[in-house]
């Protein structure tokens, strides 16, 4: 398997354009997770979804982040309009529902950079 | 509060000296538990975890860690550290009912030759 596929890899942006990222999960897995790394706050769990449908999205920081899954293979995380403050490292999670232990798959990340 | 404390920031270990990263979580339920690692410009990587049996858990990369359920902690070992090691690592805690991890902020491990 490919793992879970992020893109882009790096995207830089100029405050108030949209910015939109992608995530394919493992498939397979029934859950997907978006986190958002930053040196101050660390790894922050965004939004995660259960066989497509969001289960949990009070991570999300403001009206200018949403996020969806229209189906199994894919997610998007988009903000609108952008900020300086949302520069980070978004990272895309996956793992399957008849798991034991819990354990998430992680994509490589996408580091964005909002001027 | 649900919650996971990496005491330390920053740890610099010599090649060939033992390590220890320490982790100590605040949870209600069961904890499962699990250590990754994050090496510079990549994702996370699993390096073990523990959600029941025997308390001391063998990881990749020579890497174990011990749970005790008396001290709420699952601190990370390795008997020798090889330069290949510096990295960021981070600690988690999650439940078996598929809710999100919760992470620690990390620790940077540096290592010196």
């Amino acid at each position: 398997d490919a793992g879970v596929i992020q893109s882009p890899r790096h995207e830089v942006t100029e405050m108030g354009q949209e910015v939109t990222l992608r995530c394919k999960p493992i498939s397979g897995h029934d859950y997907l997770f978006w986190y958002r790394q930053t040196m101050m706050r660390g790894l922050e769990l965004l939004i995660y979804f259960n066989n497509n449908v969001p289960i949990d999205d009070s991570g999300m920081p403001e009206d200018r982040f949403s996020a969806k899954m229209p189906n199994a293979s894919f997610s998007t995380l988009k903000i609108q309009p952008s900020e300086p403050r949302d520069s980070a490292v978004y990272f895309c999670a996956s793992r399957p529902d008849r798991g034991v232990s819990n354990e998430q798959f992680f994509g490589p990340g996408t580091r964005l950079t909002v001027l | 509060a649900q919650s996971v404390t990496q005491p330390d920031i920053h740890i610099t270990v010599s090649e060939g000296a033992s390590l220890e990263l320490r982790c100590n979580y605040s949870y209600g339920a069961t904890p499962y538990l699990f250590w990754y690692v994050q090496s510079p410009g990549q994702g996370l990587q699993l390096l073990l975890k523990y959600f029941s049996g025997d308390t001391l858990v063998q990881g990749i990369k020579g890497f174990e860690a011990e749970f005790k359920r008396s001290q709420s902690s699952f601190n990370l070992r390795k008997p020798s550290v090889h330069w290949s090691d510096a990295a960021e690592y981070f600690c988690a805690v999650g439940n078996q009912a598929g809710t999100a991890l919760i992470f620690g902020k990390g620790t940077t491990l540096s290592v010196s030759s």
